[in-house]
């Protein structure tokens, strides 16, 4: 059974502190993305990382994909209230020719003013 | 248009009901997906159809029947469904059936089985 384990579970921080969120596998992974979900909503898309080492940022959060694609981190810099969420990871791998979305259990994230 | 459109937002359902929840993309995605989501949990895949083909089945009753009607239809017939079934249904598109690579998620339905 492949697993993708996501900590912390919850984060309750103040604004303007920072952040880091883990995925972590022992399974590789073609690509790995990053969602953020609020109450009532579907996911929405954050960003893809697909090639071993790669860093991409998006204003003040940074997402890292490990070396060895197993392993992935989303880091928010001076969290703010706007930010508060659940963030999940999926890592995507293949099995017989089909694709398949390994999700992380999610962070729940708050940010107080 | 980068929305997938979900309806009814809200639904509430008896055991012996019969009802179908919608789900539609104009993006000319070739995938889409149903997901099931629990309260503080993530989702978990129920469905994929690819080129209006069901390609995954992950084992759900068969009080949950999908049909893509076209590209740009999904919908999830539900029939003698149980309490425990009660949870967000999402439906998502992507370009095609890369795993749901840049996957773009509709609202969802808020599903309450009395």
């Amino acid at each position: 059974t492949q697993l993708l384990e996501q900590s912390p579970q919850f984060l309750s921080i103040q604004e303007g502190e920072n952040l880091t969120v883990y995925c972590n596998s022992s399974s590789v992974f073609s690509s790995l993305q990053w969602y953020r979900q609020e109450p009532g909503e579907g996911p929405v898309l954050l960003v893809t990382v697909v090639t071993g080492g790669e860093v991409k940022k998006l204003k003040r959060l940074t997402f890292q994909f490990g070396d060895a694609r197993k392993d992935s981190s989303l880091h928010i810099t001076a969290a703010q209230p706007g930010d508060t969420g659940l963030y999940l990871c999926a890592g995507e791998t293949v099995a017989d020719s089909n694709y398949q979305l390994i999700w992380g259990a999610g962070t729940k994230l708050i940010i107080k003013p | 248009d980068t929305e997938v459109t979900q309806t009814p937002k809200h639904l509430v359902m008896g055991m012996t009901n019969k009802k179908s929840l919608k789900c539609e993309q104009h993006m000319g995605h070739r995938a889409m997906y149903w997901y099931k989501q629990k309260a503080k949990k993530p989702p978990e895949l129920m469905f994929v159809y690819s080129y209006e083909k069901l390609s995954i089945n992950e084992s759900v009753p068969s009080r949950f029947s999908p049909e893509c009607p076209n590209s740009s239809l999904l919908n999830l017939h539900l029939h003698a469904l149980q309490p425990e079934d009660s949870a967000l249904y999402l439906c998502a598109s992507s370009q095609d059936h890369r795993g749901t690579a840049e996957a773009f998620f509709g609202q969802g339905t808020r599903l309450t089985v009395v």
